[in-house]
């Protein structure tokens, strides 16, 4: 059973709109959530995390969002650019070593 | 150096072989961990050492037995590997515990059971 998922395998967005990756949760126990991107050929490079007991976390053009009750959390991208296109995964944990990730949703951002 | 670093980026290995991956952190961290990524799967967490004791152990097969000497150096070490076991296997590190979460990644192992 998949704990945390990403059930949009792949987005298209045009330069300079908002680009919005939606993961969604099981565990009601994770209390940390994380945001990375992958470029080919890269391992995963740290983008944004928010706490459980927040509810939005901002850094420049990227914000993530967390609504508990929905299990649901989004990252929104303001403005997309070229360079913003690469695999999107986002993770969760309870506190301890083991994180959980989703399967990653493709983003393509076109000029 | 900097970052995670892992080598070799490419291993191509029969069956019978014997072969290790390595890791290296020049973050000062001292939690380590592997990961396995198969195509359309999440990564899936194998081994975590925190302060070069294992903490987690993910119902990893025999034929992966891992290492950690030192907070710096992490090795996986294959055997009898099986064609199923090909996939991507990253290294990451972080700080422990209460400090911060955020893990960071080497560039993968890109590894080939023939």
């Amino acid at each position: 059973d998949q704990q945390v998922k990403q059930n949009s395998p792949s987005l298209s967005v045009q330069e300079g709109r908002i680009s919005i990756l939606n993961c969604d949760y099981t565990n009601s126990m994770f209390d940390y959530f994380l945001w990375y991107k992958k470029y080919p050929a890269e391992g995963p490079t740290f983008l944004i995390s928010i706490s459980s007991i927040k509810d939005k976390n901002e850094d420049g053009r990227f914000t993530v969002f967390l609504n508990k009750s929905a299990k649901h959390l989004s990252l929104h991208i303001v403005p997309s650019q070229p360079g913003d296109s690469a695999v999107y995964f986002c993770a969760a944990t309870t506190g301890t070593y083991k994180y959980i990730f989703g399967t990653g949703t493709r983003l393509k951002v076109l000029a | 150096e900097t970052g995670v670093t892992q080598t070799p980026r490419h291993l191509v290995m029969g069956m019978t072989n014997k072969k290790s991956l390595k890791c290296e952190q020049h973050l000062g961290h001292n939690a380590m961990y592997w990961y396995k990524q198969s195509a359309k799967k999440p990564l899936e967490l194998m081994f975590v050492y925190s302060l070069e004791e294992r903490v987690e152990n993910n119902s990893v097969p025999s034929r992966f037995s891992p290492e950690c000497p030192n907070s710096s150096h992490l090795f996986l070490h294959l055997h009898t590997l099986q064609p199923e076991d090909s996939a991507l296997y990253l290294c990451a590190s972080s700080q422990s515990r209460g400090l911060a979460y955020e893990q960071y990644f080497g560039p993968g192992t890109r590894l080939t059971v023939t």
